[in-house]
């Protein structure tokens, strides 16, 4: 089915450590979005790529780097993982300027 | 600042008890309200697109409406298979289309 592909689903990592959130769209949309989900917080923006060639922070950037590999691929990198980075990391993509989003489905992590 | 405030945070309903969830937002220039439902451990669904006052999407016992400032999501005899979070979002009024998202209302419906 087309959509929006994460890997992985589940991760564990110890403090310290570093991982790439991976995120891939067969729309052939040009924006995607990396969100993060946390009880009672919502969805709250890390960083976006509004077409291939940009990246701009978002809400929450801090400790989080991003790669728009091609138009198709969007990766997110913990490059220290903390304690407050455990959450629930959600991958979307749109057309750029109409329609709406569609989302992966989602990235549980936990920093130990 | 673009805002979106949705209302109540927790709603229980009994089973064909039918009710309204709201999405308030401040954006100059809508370019469009959007409504998912999000299951718990799942990302965020699609559901409806509404984009000018007036204008009303329906999907099973879900309709959601539009007005200048709020928009609303009415659930008609819901059953407990319509338990979820719905969430609203709007595009930002600048340049960018980057989504506000509101902090949704997490709906039980009971048997």
């Amino acid at each position: 089915n087309a959509g929006v592909t994460q890997t992985p689903k589940f991760q564990v990592l110890k403090t310290g450590q570093s991982m790439t959130l991976q995120c891939a769209q067969d729309m052939n949309h040009n924006s995607m979005y990396w969100y993060r989900q946390d009880p009672g917080m919502g969805l709250r923006l890390i960083y976006y790529s509004a077409s291939e060639g940009t990246t701009d922070k978002g809400e929450v950037p801090n400790g989080y780097n991003v790669s728009r590999l091609n138009k198709r691929e969007f990766s997110l990198r913990l490059e220290s993982a903390a304690p407050s980075q455990t959450s629930v990391y959600f991958c979307a993509s749109s057309q750029q300027g109409r329609g709406g989003y569609t989302f992966g489905s989602g990235t549980r992590l936990t920093v130990v | 600042e673009d805002q979106v405030t949705q209302s109540p945070e927790a709603l229980r309903l009994q089973e064909g008890e039918s009710s309204s969830l709201n999405c308030s937002y401040t954006v100059s220039g809508l370019r469009g309200l959007f409504w998912y439902r999000q299951d718990p451990g799942k990302g965020p669904e699609f559901l409806f697109t509404l984009y000018s006052a007036g204008e009303e999407k329906e999907k099973e016992r879900l309709k959601a409406t539009l007005t200048k400032k709020e928009s609303f999501l009415h659930i008609t005899a819901p059953k407990p298979e319509d338990s979820a979070t719905y969430l609203c979002a709007v595009p930002s009024s600048g340049g960018s289309y980057i989504p506000t998202f509101g902090r949704g209302t997490s709906l039980i419906v009971h048997p």
